[in-house]
């Protein structure tokens, strides 16, 4: 099974940048896309697609809000921050299956 | 508007079985691969099962495999999973969810509860 690696948590100040990393152990590229999706949730509510394939902004998704990386390593980034934006940040493979999903990362503002 | 609405949910007896419901609107149902996705209490999401648009092919995870069905009803917009000899560890909140762009889950429900307690 491919392990995605998320930091547990960040905190950063409400208009700064924050960059959320997730890991993974093996290459989830494949034909020229990355199969790397990430998700935002909030206490009690359901996830809600952020970026999929690495890069490409969900429907609806403020551009605050983009996704890069490729291979092993991808980053989610938020910029800048907004008091809304506090929630637990997933990051998601579907290059093999099982499709895995990291542990998440928890983000807070200072 | 895509909506994902999830039934069935309860407490349930180890060993017993329970049959969750989703009832999809707002898309055309058989065109999308659908998926269910879970998350037990105060931890992170585990994807549980997929199905093709057909429904002619299914994936599971090695932890649910043999114990949980998949399919679907193209004809009602209706997604279901058929959960057997249920273990404590699947005590979690499961989520019907769309899959698109590149295996994504684009679309969730609200989320239904199980319970798998004596």
């Amino acid at each position: 099974d491919i392990v995605l690696t998320q930091s547990p948590a960040l905190a950063v100040s409400l208009g700064q940048r924050a960059t959320i990393s997730c890991k993974t152990n093996q290459n989830v590229d494949y034909y020229g896309n990355s199969y790397m999706h990430w998700y935002q949730q909030k206490p009690g509510q359901q996830p809600k697609l952020l970026i999929y394939l690495a890069s490409n902004l969900a429907s609806g998704i403020p551009a605050r809000f983009s996704g890069r990386g490729s291979g092993t390593d991808f980053t989610l980034t938020i910029d800048p921050v907004e008091a809304d934006d506090t929630a637990t940040y997933y990051c998601q493979q579907s290059r093999n299956l099982p499709w895995t999903f990291g542990g998440g990362t928890k983000l807070e503002l200072k | 508007e895509v909506q994902l609405v999830e039934t069935g949910g309860g407490l349930v007896q180890p060993g017993r079985s329970l049959k969750l419901s989703c009832v999809a609107s707002g898309f055309t149902f058989n065109n999308y691969w659908m998926s269910w996705t879970r998350q037990a209490p105060g931890k992170g999401l585990e994807w549980v099962a997929s199905i093709t648009n057909s429904g002619g092919s299914t994936y599971y995870p090695d932890s649910v495999k043999g114990r949980f069905t998949i399919s679907r009803d193209n004809a009602q917009n209706t997604l279901y999973l058929q959960m057997n000899s249920l273990r404590s560890e699947d005590t979690a909140t499961y989520y019907c969810t769309r899959s698109n762009g590149g295996s994504s889950f684009d679309y969730w429900g609200q989320g239904v509860m199980v319970t798998v307690s004596s």
